[in-house]
This record gives structure tokens, sequence and C-alpha cells, in this order.
């Protein structure tokens, strides 16, 4: 089935530096890849939605300029962390919509990201 | 804008045993996906069942499967036969059947199977 790879799975870093978080597809072409925050035992939080080629649309409280996201193709979509804070601190994860199905099987998810900021 | 109401955050059900959870969803769509995922402590989302509005059979997948009231806008989960490995939080989702648009989730009830 549909895969998409996120890494890294975990990562610690320095308050006031950068992380950048993959997600590919390994074996589909992703046309929209949608980013998730989720707090602890709490839902999925749609941070903003990417279509290849294009820029990405943030949710309304979301800081584009702190949560840059880049889909230059098919297979690759990167959020990177700017300037992280403690408060960043969070579980992320992308899904992927399938160029070929869209989205009636659902869309597929990355493993996450567990992002600690010291 | 679609809304998916969970309103159970948590549930246990004994080992064997068969156990439902509920889902509610609000939407002016006429045609639309409806899901649940589940989510164990590794945090992977899993697939675990799928709807189709226009579908009146309800959708099964070995022990688990789905009532779905279109009508009621109401999209309930039956596992049976509950086994250790499906302590997890669940999650209803919709999306609609047009547009890149993002998949649209309930809070979650986190279900704890017991020995």
């Amino acid at each position: 089935g549909a895969v998409v790879s996120q890494h890294p799975s975990r990562v610690i870093c320095k308050s006031g530096t950068s992380v950048k978080i993959e997600c590919r597809s390994l074996d589909f072409q992703a046309t929209t890849m949608f980013w998730y925050r989720q707090f602890p035992k709490k839902s999925l939080m749609l941070m903003a939605t990417s279509n290849e080629g294009s820029k990405a649309t943030y949710e309304q409280g979301v800081e584009k300029d702190k949560f840059l996201i880049n889909h230059a193709s098919l297979t690759l979509s990167t959020l990177t962390v700017t300037s992280a804070h403690p408060e960043d601190s969070s579980f992320y994860i992308c899904s992927a919509r399938d160029r070929l199905t869209g989205g009636e099987d659902g869309y597929t998810f990355g493993s996450g990201t567990r992002l600690t900021v010291v | 804008a679609q809304t998916v109401t969970q309103s159970q955050p948590e549930m246990s059900v004994q080992e064997a045993e068969t156990v439902t959870l509920s889902c509610t969803y609000d939407t002016s769509e006429s045609n639309y996906y409806l899901f649940w995922y589940k989510q164990p402590p590794s945090r992977q989302m899993i697939l675990v069942i799928r709807q189709e509005a226009y579908k009146q059979q309800n959708a099964t997948e070995n022990r688990f499967s789905v009532n779905f009231q279109k009508a009621a806008k109401s999209f309930s989960l039956k596992i049976s036969d509950s086994q250790l490995g499906d302590t997890a939080m669940y999650f209803c989702a919709f999306i609609r059947n047009s547009g890149n648009t993002p998949l649209v989730f309930g809070k979650g009830t986190r279900l704890s199977v017991i020995a």
C-alpha cells in the first residue's frame, strides 16, 4: 500500500534553532500534503495545506513565517520550524493525498515527528 | 463547514467483548466519505474502516463494522471480540467528495481493552 516516510521520528533542538521535517511519498505522487500538530491525548490540528509547486495555505492562527512549508515535488514536502521555542514542542504529522485516488480512500499518514525544544 | 463529534472521551472494554464508539457529524454535502482511524501508542495513524455516503450498506472489516445512519448523520464503530491490541485512540473523520480538502477529525475516543 501507499507509504509516507516521515523523518526524523524524534528530534531535540535548542531554543532559537531551526528544524526541518520531511515527508516523502514512496510509491505514489502526492499532489497535496496536509500538516498537522497534535498535543498529547488530543486530536490532530490542521496547520497547513500544501500543493505541489504552490505556496502553502495556512490555517488561522498558524504563523507562516515560523512554520515554513515547501512542496517542491510530487514526492516531497517539508516543514521547517524556524527559531524554535519550547512552546513549539509537539508531535507533527503529515498526510498525503494521492494524485490518482484523491481522498476517497482516506489519506496516507506519515509516522510523525516528536519535536522537543529545550 | 463540516464538524465531527465524538462524545465519548474514554471507554474501556473487557477482552473478547464488544464495544461501540459513537460519532456524529454535520454537513450540507450530499456526497462524502467517513472513516475511522486508529492511533495506537506508536502514534501511527491507521485506517480502520471507510464508508461511502452514497452506499447504504454498512462497511465491515473483519472484527470492525460501522452503523451508518445518513439521515441521523451518525457513524458508529463496533469492535467485536476486542483484543488487547485494539487499545488506542480512535478518531472519526469526514471528507467531502471534491477538492483537495483535509480530513476533518473528531476529538477522539481513548479505548482501553482490559484483560
